[in-house]
């Protein structure tokens, strides 16, 4: 079992719909996730991250937690055009020598006009 | 420029010979971070530094691979004897923690990546 899961996509949405993506871990007493959103080509940057059970928005996104089913999901809600790229899931996974940031493999968005 | 810099963009490679990448993070980020990506995958940890001493090091990197930061500033992967395998985006990140501040030691700001091709 992979220690972060995503679906790998493409997800295809039509514009102005709502993107649901979804990330489970191996990790059950990882604190703490982040959304991650990268462009073909470019460097991931920082979406949001939550650290509490339930719901967390910020504009046109919004991170849902549960630690008890170990699930992570993010809602892009009227999806743009410009919204099309990779989003990647990490977790912070304990590990005897440290904890360390652990990347899904990331979903692709198409958001279609 | 206050973000991270990596350098060089871009480099291509013989098989055998050695390549260095050099990352100079964010100035009052402390922690600094090396991972590897391949197309269509996630990022991959290699080797994490909080000021100058190395803290972690990624089964992932083998004994080709070796990464310093001198003086907890800037920090350079070497790769040795590159092989065909080692062809990726190498990107280096960095963060700012204390030990009353953990939350912030994971929000990592990446910079553009080295990308390495080995011919």
């Amino acid at each position: 079992q992979k220690e972060v899961e995503q679906n790998s996509g493409p997800l295809s949405v039509p514009e102005g719909a709502i993107a649901s993506l979804n990330c489970t871990y191996s990790d059950r007493g990882s604190q703490s996730f982040f959304w991650y959103r990268q462009y073909s080509g470019k460097s991931p940057e920082l979406i949001m991250f939550i650290y509490s059970n339930g719901d967390k928005e910020d504009g046109r996104f919004t991170a849902q937690l549960n630690k008890a089913s170990q699930y992570v999901s993010l809602l892009i809600r009227d999806s743009q055009p410009s919204d099309s790229a990779t989003y990647l899931c990490a977790v912070i996974i304990r590990k005897a020598a440290g904890n360390k940031l652990t990347f899904g493999g990331g979903t692709r968005v198409l958001v279609k006009p | 420029d206050t973000g991270v810099s990596q350098n060089p963009r871009h480099k291509i490679t013989k098989r055998g010979q050695n390549v260095t990448f050099r990352c100079d993070p964010i100035s009052e980020h402390n922690r600094l971070y090396w991972y590897r990506q391949t197309l269509g995958q996630g990022p991959e940890f290699l080797t994490y530094f909080q000021n100058e001493a190395q803290l972690e090091k990624s089964r992932l990197l083998s004994d080709r691979f070796s990464a310093e930061r001198p003086k907890g500033s800037f920090s350079t992967l070497e790769i040795q004897r590159t092989e065909q395998g080692d062809s990726a985006m190498y990107l280096c990140a960095s963060s700012f923690g204390t030990a009353t501040i953990p939350s912030g030691a994971n929000v990592l700001t990446f910079g553009a990546g080295s990308r390495l091709t080995v011919l």
